[in-house]
Parts: structure tokens; sequence; C-alpha cells
């Protein structure tokens, strides 16, 4: 168990709508990661939280968008979903903001069915 | 930009086989490198890491070792078991141009059979 906790598990819904996945970092941890995996693209970063703060941004969609809130929870908001959002969607936390050298530990994810 | 570059899969090996994985970089400044383990329907576990030059990462019976003159850091284990069946990542971490970000190669998956 690596302490980051995902909800939910699954999740089915249909185009054009719009979903909100969380995420709890692990006890301690300041920084939230959001990744995408999908069999085509791989691994991709979406966007890092440190503190409530914006900290890194990768290839996310404009209609994504997250947010780390005081407790330093974390919320991914995808909206007008595509087919193509059919994905497992990954939260990472990490102790501090930098990265170099910091470990990440990965919840076990959110399958997302765009149907 | 940063970037990982590993070798494709699948791999299939037989049970207390030598196993190799090639993964190599491209970074700004003194990367930190990583592989990464996915097991099926988990999320990634860190399986290793080295954060300067000649280190050498072990866990498991996994080693890499960190070469900045290749800019490599090939996953090796000595003998393979059927539970080492998995996708394996390798990763780094860097400065980036927008604050600090990880980058994760596509993947390799491991298939070991008895």
């Amino acid at each position: 168990d690596s302490g980051v906790t995902q909800t939910p598990k699954h999740l089915i819904t249909a185009t054009g709508q719009r979903v909100t996945l969380r995420c709890s970092p692990r006890s301690g941890d300041l920084s939230v990661y959001w990744y995408q995996q999908s069999l085509d693209q791989g691994l991709q970063f979406l966007i890092q939280y440190y503190n409530g703060e914006e900290r890194a941004k990768g290839n996310i969609l404009e209609r994504f968008s997250a947010q780390q809130f005081p407790d330093l929870h974390s919320e991914l908001n995808l909206s007008s979903l595509e087919l193509g959002d059919s994905a497992l969607y990954f939260c990472a936390s990490s102790v501090g903001g930098s990265g170099v050298g910091e470990k990440l530990f990965f919840g076990s994810g959110t399958q997302l069915s765009v149907l | 930009g940063n970037s990982v570059t590993q070798m494709e899969g699948p791999v299939t090996l037989s049970e207390e086989a030598f196993l190799t994985i090639n993964c190599t970089y491209t970074a700004t400044g003194y990367p930190s490198l990583f592989w990464y383990v996915q097991y099926p329907g988990e999320g990634l576990q860190l399986l290793l890491k080295a954060t300067k030059a000649d280190d050498k990462g072990s866990n498991k019976g996994f080693e890499a070792t960190y070469r900045k003159e290749t800019t490599s850091f090939h996953l090796e284990k000595g003998s393979v078991q059927v539970s080492d069946s998995a996708v394996y990542f390798c990763a780094l971490s860097a400065t980036g141009n927008y604050g600090q970000n990880f980058v994760f190669g596509p993947g390799t998956r491991l298939s070991v059979l008895p």
C-alpha cells in the first residue's frame, strides 16, 4: 500500500459529460502529480501541485483542470469528455516540490471509460 | 527537453534467465534516475533509484548503474522469476522549463514463463 488514495476506482460516463477524480496524498506529502496512462500514449504527465499551488504543467488539455485543497487532497476535473479521454488516471505524491532525487508514490488509479 | 528512451517490448523470458532492459536519457543538468514497476491492476511502485553518476541502485535482485558518459541506466537481474512479470518504466527527474518534472519512458512489458 503506497498510502496514496484515489477514488473512484472505475468511472463510466458518456461523451460530453464532466467528471471529477479525487486523490489523497500520503500523510506528510505536499506535492500531488496527475498522470494519464493510455495504451497508445504511455504515461503522460498532466500537472503538479505543491502545497496548494500549481508547480508544473505538462500535456494537460484545456478541458481538464485540477486543484489542490488546504487539506492537500487534489481533484482532477475532466469536462466535455471525448472517447479519446478513456484512460487510466494516476495520482502520485512526494514530500517536497523540487522533485530531484525524490520518490513518487502512486495511487492505484482511476479507470475512466467514456462511451 | 528532458526525455527517456527504453527498449521496446514485450520481453519474454524463461524463469532463471538473465534480464536486461535498456534505458537512455536526455536531460539538462544532473537528473536523478529511477526504475518503476507496475504489476497488473496496480499503480507504479519505485523499484530503485540513483541520484548521481556511478551510483548503483539495487532492490529485489534488480540493479542499475547511473552512467553519465553514456547517459544510460540499464536495468538488470541475474535470474528472473515468474513473479517479476510486470511493466517496467525508466524515469528521470530534472529541472524542466516550468519547475521540476518527472519524465517516464514508454514502459517495457516483461513476461516470465515457468
